[in-house]
């Protein structure tokens, strides 16, 4: 079964950072760019960032440009967000997702972990 | 950067009912519009994509249309399992917008 599963979030102080991962399984996970994407708590859902299938295109939304870094490794089927200068606005669960090959929309997604910014 | 602004933010229908939730894009998106469907405590599920395709799996009561600006997703006759969160997504090579969502409550 093709499957996505998130890792890694927690309690962080603002200010702080955070690494979380995704881990995929039951795809060729070097043929399909990936997203992040989140969701606030009560509120709707937000894009994050996407990186290309061999990381050669990597992109952010406005919010997050610049504190957080997308990253891969196609050898492990593991993709990665690393989160700096934490706000509070930046608590949310946090979904890994695949994009439909050829395309940009997602057609599997992770349960989601969740990141908390609080002092 | 392109707005999706759908409509309306929530609606309570019944079971049986024909519903509607419309998407507008602050500019012509062409077809690259998808349909997800979030249940509390759930991630979102792919049900329509390039506007008017039906992914593998998802009943055929739902259905998309439009183009440029203005889209729409139908669910021909309401089912008890189709309360949740209905959200569009314009998606391109390097970007990604999604609206802002229209909860859909059964009578």
């Amino acid at each position: 079964e093709v499957q996505l599963v998130e890792s890694g979030g927690g309690l962080v102080r603002p200010g702080g950072s955070l690494r979380i991962s995704c881990a995929a399984s039951a795809f060729t996970f070097s043929d399909y760019s990936m997203t992040w994407v989140r969701q606030a708590p009560g509120k709707g859902l937000e894009w994050v960032s996407s990186i290309s299938s061999s990381s050669s295109y990597i992109y952010y939304g406005d919010s997050v440009k610049g504190r957080f870094t997308i990253s891969r490794d196609n050898a492990k089927n593991s993709l990665d967000l690393q989160m700096n200068s934490l706000r509070a606005e930046d608590t949310a669960v946090y979904y890994c997702a695949r994009a439909r090959l050829g395309s940009y929309y997602m057609d599997v997604w992770g349960k989601g972990t969740t990141v908390t910014v609080s002092s | 950067d392109i707005q999706m602004t759908q409509s309306p933010s929530t609606l309570s229908a019944s079971v049986g009912d024909r519903v509607t939730i419309t998407c507008r894009a602050s500019q012509s998106i062409n077809s690259w519009l998808a349909w997800y469907l979030q249940k509390p405590g759930q991630a979102p599920k792919l049900l329509i994509y390039s506007t008017s395709n039906l992914e593998t799996g998802v009943p055929s009561r739902f259905s998309g249309s439009g183009s440029g600006t203005e889209f729409t997703l139908t669910i021909s006759s309401l089912q008890p399992d189709d309360f949740g969160t209905y959200y569009c997504q314009y998606y391109n090579s390097y970007s990604v917008m999604f609206g802002q969502g229209t909860k859909v409550e059964i009578k």
